[in-house]
């Protein structure tokens, strides 16, 4: 079966210091990768998936991540933080044509004026 | 086009009591799945419907359950609450099932 582990529970940065959150994951198949972030008191919104196409992927709000399958690794990074990505994110895989996404623990950015 | 939405948006059960949350996909989505987050156990698969049927569930007792209607929105069911189903629960809808699914803002169920 398919897993997720994210490396470190918290991390802080600086506005506008780089942001590296650090994603491995299992799977017995080809996956698919997604990171998602979650505000709070509200749902998951995608940041940006992997399915198989390009390995550094582009999402929203200048976040990229870069597909490693040599190092099962899929890490989100941002060149330069800004206040708003304060957040939790969570990086998940699943296995298609299954819906059942595995989810990391989820990391918590905070970030510091 | 509107986002996935589910109501109840927070609910207060006592223990022994049943509930049941329902999800509106987006529209043109026919596939619709749930999930538990906890502070505990993070976030876990419950099931997912497509075209009316279960194609596959979590794991998870059988007090959780759920449905599919022929517009695609979605109920879950939870029997006999216990204190340890305090939860944000997820739905998230996609096209067909193995697509990038989209989350709704979540049912936040207290059980006392």
């Amino acid at each position: 079966a398919q897993s997720v582990t994210q490396l470190g529970s918290h991390v802080s940065v600086s506005e506008g210091a780089l942001v590296l959150l650090r994603c491995n994951y299992s799977s017995s198949v080809p996956p698919y990768l997604f990171w998602y972030v979650q505000y709070p008191n509200q749902g998951l919104q995608l940041l940006l998936k992997y399915t198989s196409a390009a390995t550094l992927v582009k999402g929203i709000n200048g976040f990229e991540a870069e597909f490693k399958k040599s190092e099962t690794s899929f890490h989100l990074t941002k060149p330069s933080a800004h206040m708003s990505d304060a957040a939790e994110y969570f990086c998940a895989v699943s296995e298609p044509p299954s819906n059942d996404m595995r989810f990391g623990a989820g990391t918590r950015l905070t970030v510091k004026p | 086009k509107a986002g996935v939405t589910q109501t109840p948006r927070y609910l207060i059960k006592t223990r022994g009591q049943q509930v049941t949350l329902s999800c509106s996909p987006i529209s043109g989505h026919r596939s619709v799945s749930w999930y538990q987050q906890t502070p505990g156990q993070g976030l876990q698969f419950l099931f997912e419907y497509f075209s009316e049927t279960q194609r596959n569930k979590g794991n998870f007792p059988g007090r959780f359950s759920g449905r599919q209607f022929s517009n695609s929105r979605s109920e879950m069911n939870v029997s006999t609450l216990e204190l340890g189903d305090s939860a944000l629960y997820l739905c998230a809808s996609n096209l067909n099932p193995g697509a990038t699914q989209y989350f709704g803002p979540g049912t936040r169920l207290l059980v006392l």
